[in-house]
């Protein structure tokens, strides 16, 4: 079995500056993709960022970064200067063996 | 590219009717489809992975006559609620993968809008 936990149900920050969520997981695979999708109001479920296990090199979308601890089994998401628009629910997933494992999801809040 | 739709966005029926609900992948063949259900400021609970051409294949505890999936298409899956009670008003979600680009690689899914099932 594989399991996801965020531990931070709420989070705020303020705009202009950086956040960082957090994510540990827990798989017995050693192929593994790690995910952060955003799920605004609308319930769209939007990628963010994208892990491969068997890259050591963090990955990186623009304003968002990944500090991916293969050891430690943590995947949490950095977000540099917080927009309103990053207001959201956060979730982290673990895929392997082609299914898919989600966090219970942080609920991010912007403030200006 | 890689759109995902859903119809009907949000359906009303009453205590022991059937809903269909399609997912379609616009602009690509998605070889596997998944179903999810999240309750209101939950986790998304996978429910069931379809692939083209055969049987779905349930996650423990979704009932398999209850939540009917069928994967006609590579472009078209449909979730069936059988005999729906208030219990099975949820917000139903499912994504689409495409064939892996490289051969042993996973590509990402990508996610329809949701369909919020109401029973009366």
């Amino acid at each position: 079995a594989q399991t996801v936990t965020q531990s931070q149900p709420e989070m705020s920050v303020q705009e202009a500056e950086t956040v960082t969520l957090s994510c540990t997981y827990d798989t017995s695979e050693s192929d593994y993709y790690l995910f952060w999708y955003k799920q605004p109001p609308s319930r769209q479920m939007i990628l963010v960022i994208r892990q491969e296990a068997y890259k050591q090199q963090n990955a990186t979308e623009n304003r968002f970064s990944v500090n991916f601890q293969k050891a430690a089994k943590s995947f949490s998401l950095k977000i540099s200067d917080s927009q309103l628009g990053d207001a959201a629910m956060y979730f982290c997933a673990l895929e392997s063996a082609g299914k898919s494992t989600f966090g219970d999801g942080t609920t991010l809040t912007v403030k200006p | 590219g890689a759109v995902v739709s859903q119809h009907p966005s949000w359906v009303i029926c009453k205590s022991g009717t059937s809903v269909k609900i399609e997912c379609r992948s616009l602009d690509f063949q998605a070889t596997t489809m998944f179903w999810y259900r999240q309750f209101p400021k939950q986790s998304l609970m996978l429910m069931a992975t379809s692939n083209e051409g055969s049987k779905a294949t349930y996650e423990q505890g979704v009932e398999k006559d209850k939540f009917l999936i069928n994967h006609a298409s590579l472009t078209l899956s449909t979730l069936t609620v059988t005999s729906a009670h208030p219990e099975d008003s949820s917000f139903y979600i499912c994504s689409a993968r495409p064939p892996p680009v490289t051969s042993g690689r996973t590509d990402t899914q990508y996610f329809g809008p949701g369909t919020r099932l109401t029973v009366l």
